[in-house]
């Protein structure tokens, strides 16, 4: 199993670009989430789904979207980068049933918004 | 709303000393989960361990432990003769069951662990 796939793994982004941030996980996982992480901090939850076709906001969703049409892929988009935005971004996902197991995380993606 | 409190920003010791990594949580609920998490230089998330809140045993795994306090809202983190491999950050971390089984993150401990 390839678990929480994350793409790409770094980019720089001009002020005022948008981009996405390509999430895919093969666990049949039903819950996923998006966090980031900027220097020094701890991770913060942007957005996160507990199924296809739901979606909710966490502690920091402005600037940011996201969708979920299907079980496996949860990309996050961002339509105006700014600075403020520079942060390694983590995906995530975990079965709705097995609160203990914890998450299982992708191996993040740097971005850079100059 | 939980909290997750690291009050330690950083700790340097050096190699072979024992060292402990404070976590303290803040909830109303009864039951939920807590975690610890290894972010090495190269930045992944390593899975430690996770309790549940009705499982107050303290756990050895190797040179790790855990000690979980309810009375005191604690769950911290041992590293018995630490290595320089131990070099990282360290993040406890917290589950409420339902309402979308939100991860809330501390906001870390870097440890470094010099020869």
């Amino acid at each position: 199993n390839a678990g929480v796939t994350q793409t790409p793994k770094f980019r720089i982004l001009k002020i005022g670009q948008s981009m996405t941030l390509q999430c895919t996980q093969d666990m049949n996982h039903n819950y996923m989430y998006w966090y980031r992480q900027d220097p020094g901090m701890g991770l913060k939850l942007i957005y996160y789904s507990v199924g296809a076709g739901i979606t909710d906001k966490g502690e920091v969703p402005n600037g940011y979207n996201v969708s979920r049409s299907t079980t496996e892929d949860f990309p996050l988009r961002l339509e105006l980068a700014a600075p403020s935005q520079t942060s390694v971004y983590f995906c995530a996902s975990r079965r709705d049933r097995e609160p203990g197991r914890g998450y299982t995380f992708g191996s993040g993606t740097r971005l850079t918004v100059v | 709303a939980q909290k997750v409190t690291q009050a330690q920003t950083e700790i340097s010791v050096v190699e072979k000393e024992d060292v402990t990594l404070d976590c303290v949580y803040e909830t109303r609920d009864t039951t939920y989960y807590l975690f610890w998490y290894k972010q090495p230089p190269s930045g992944e998330l390593v899975f430690l361990i996770r309790r549940n809140s009705f499982d107050e045993q303290n756990e050895i795994s190797g040179r790790y432990s855990w000690n979980f306090q309810k009375s005191t809202s604690s769950f911290n983190f041992t590293i018995t003769a630490s290595q320089v491999v131990d070099s990282a950050v360290y993040f406890c971390a917290f589950i409420l069951t339902g309402g979308g089984n939100k991860l809330t993150f501390g906001t870390g401990t870097q440890l470094k662990v010099e020869l």
